[in-house]
């Protein structure tokens, strides 16, 4: 159980495109999910908490109107890299809590690698 | 707030030789403490994590870590490491009350030599 699958795994766009990235709860409903951004041999950083039904929010420094965060469904929330730029090139990873599980516990996504040309 | 450090950036073994993997942090309130394990254009798996009780906890893999309040660290141990064992593990660290969010260490890259 508590699989989060994102979709898609990679992905190639071109500077000034925009793209979507899809984290989904498979078997779990999860009012709050995360959104990361890792580079190449560095940690994981913390973009936004995706709130279910509300606006998301976001870490000191994330540019909101650039990374668009939405979280329609208990199981899905969508990370949308507007008019993307080479530096946006890394790779995000989500995370989504169980709303019914122990409150600490969050389960990682398999990441989405973007890659802008 | 919180922060984890993890000193060492990479650590080089060889097979069946035993490793430590360091990972201190710093916080004002109490913590949950997580090591997760991450292969190649991989997400992230959970490795092991301390809720509270014993301070020894232990994976199904043999890895193991020990919560040391007085010292503020949560370093992985396992006694004999395998090919297998290469990868990037973080540390990280969750408020018991709160945001819910997690902070990470940067990470220790382990590899395990022939």
């Amino acid at each position: 159980g508590a699989v989060v699958s994102q979709h898609p795994s990679w992905v190639i766009c071109k500077s000034g495109t925009s793209v979507k990235i899809e984290c989904r709860s498979l078997d779990f409903q999860a009012t709050t999910m995360f959104w990361y951004r890792q580079f190449p041999k560095q940690s994981l950083m913390l973009m936004a908490t995706s709130n279910e039904g509300s606006k998301a929010t976001y870490e000191q420094g994330v540019e909101k109107d650039k990374f668009l965060i939405n979280h329609a469904s208990l199981t899905l929330s969508t990370l949308t890299v507007t008019s993307a730029h080479p530096e946006d090139s890394s790779f995000y990873i989500c995370s989504a809590r169980d709303s019914g599980g122990k409150s600490y516990e969050q389960y990682f996504g398999p990441g989405t690698r973007l890659t802008v040309t | 707030a919180q922060s984890v450090t993890q000193l060492d950036s990479q650590v080089p073994v060889f097979e069946e030789a035993p490793v430590e993997l360091r990972c201190n942090y710093s916080s004002s309130v109490s913590v949950y403490l997580f090591w997760y394990v991450q292969y190649p254009n991989q997400g992230l798996q959970l490795l092991l994590k301390y809720l509270s009780g014993s301070t020894l906890v232990e994976s199904i893999n043999g890895f193991e870590a020990e919560f040391n309040k007085s010292q503020t660290s949560f370093h992985l141990r396992k006694p004999s490491v395998h090919i297998s064992d290469t990868a990037e593990y973080f540390c990280a660290v969750t408020p018991v009350s709160g945001t819910y969010k997690y902070i990470f260490g940067t990470g220790t890259r382990l590899k395990v030599l022939a």
